[in-house]
């Protein structure tokens, strides 16, 4: 079976545009989860959702939202980029809110 | 609020080793514990998690965890060290008994020596 994926892999901007980062959950998972890890630090977690509908939210700005799809695949953007926005960017899915997370390989996004 | 601390960002042991990486929690609830491994240019892969329940807990390739509560501590061990280990080891924690909203350490790089 397939495991979380994410694309692009690697993705590279410049300050200010807005980039979208793509996520598709382990089959029949409901639930997705986004982490930021900056290098050298621990992921942060930044939002979840669960059925199409926000569960959680951490402590990042306006700039980032994200949705999910029928097809419980989800999308993060990050509008108005800034160099401390690079990072390597984690989607996780689960069967249900409250279950286990698996992790995927992540999208390393570097704003020059 | 929910906080983990791991001591030692670095640590180095050699083949056949004991590995012991520490982390302590602070958390205002009974909390979940999880052990996450990130080989280099990867995702996160569960080692092991506490829930409830017993309170040492057997994972992946050979690694285990205690929670004791009045430590706030749920390192992690492995009698002997291979080569393979060598990764970033993230200790995380989630209150209120659900699994979203993982909070994580800043990881132990573990670094294994021939």
């Amino acid at each position: 079976d397939a495991g979380v994926t994410q694309s692009p892999t690697h993705l590279i901007k410049t300050r200010g545009q807005h980039v979208t980062l793509r996520c598709s959950p382990i089959s029949g998972h409901k639930s997705v989860s986004w982490y930021q890890q900056v290098l050298g630090q621990g992921p942060q977690f930044i939002f979840q959702y669960y059925e199409k509908e926000e569960r959680g939210r951490g402590n990042f700005p306006d700039r980032f939202s994200a949705r999910q799809f029928p097809n419980y695949s989800s999308e993060l953007n990050v509008n108005a980029l800034l160099l401390g926005d690079s990072a390597l960017y984690l989607c996780a899915s689960s069967l249900e809110v409250d279950n286990e997370q698996f992790f995927g390989p992540g999208t390393r996004l570097t704003v020059l | 609020a929910q906080s983990v601390t791991q001591l030692g960002s670095h640590v180095s042991v050699s083949e056949g080793a004991l590995v012991l990486l520490r982390c302590n929690y602070s958390s205002s609830v009974p909390p979940y514990l999880f052990w996450y491994v990130q080989y280099p240019n990867q995702g996160l892969q569960l080692l092991l998690k506490y829930t409830t329940g017993a309170t040492l807990v057997k994972g992946i390739n050979g690694f285990e965890a205690e929670f004791k509560k009045s430590e706030t501590s749920f390192h992690l061990t492995k009698p002997s060290a291979h080569m393979s280990d060598a990764a970033e080891y993230f200790c995380a924690v989630n209150s209120g008994g659900s699994n979203y909203k993982l909070t994580f350490g800043k990881g132990t790089l573990l670094t294994v020596n021939p």
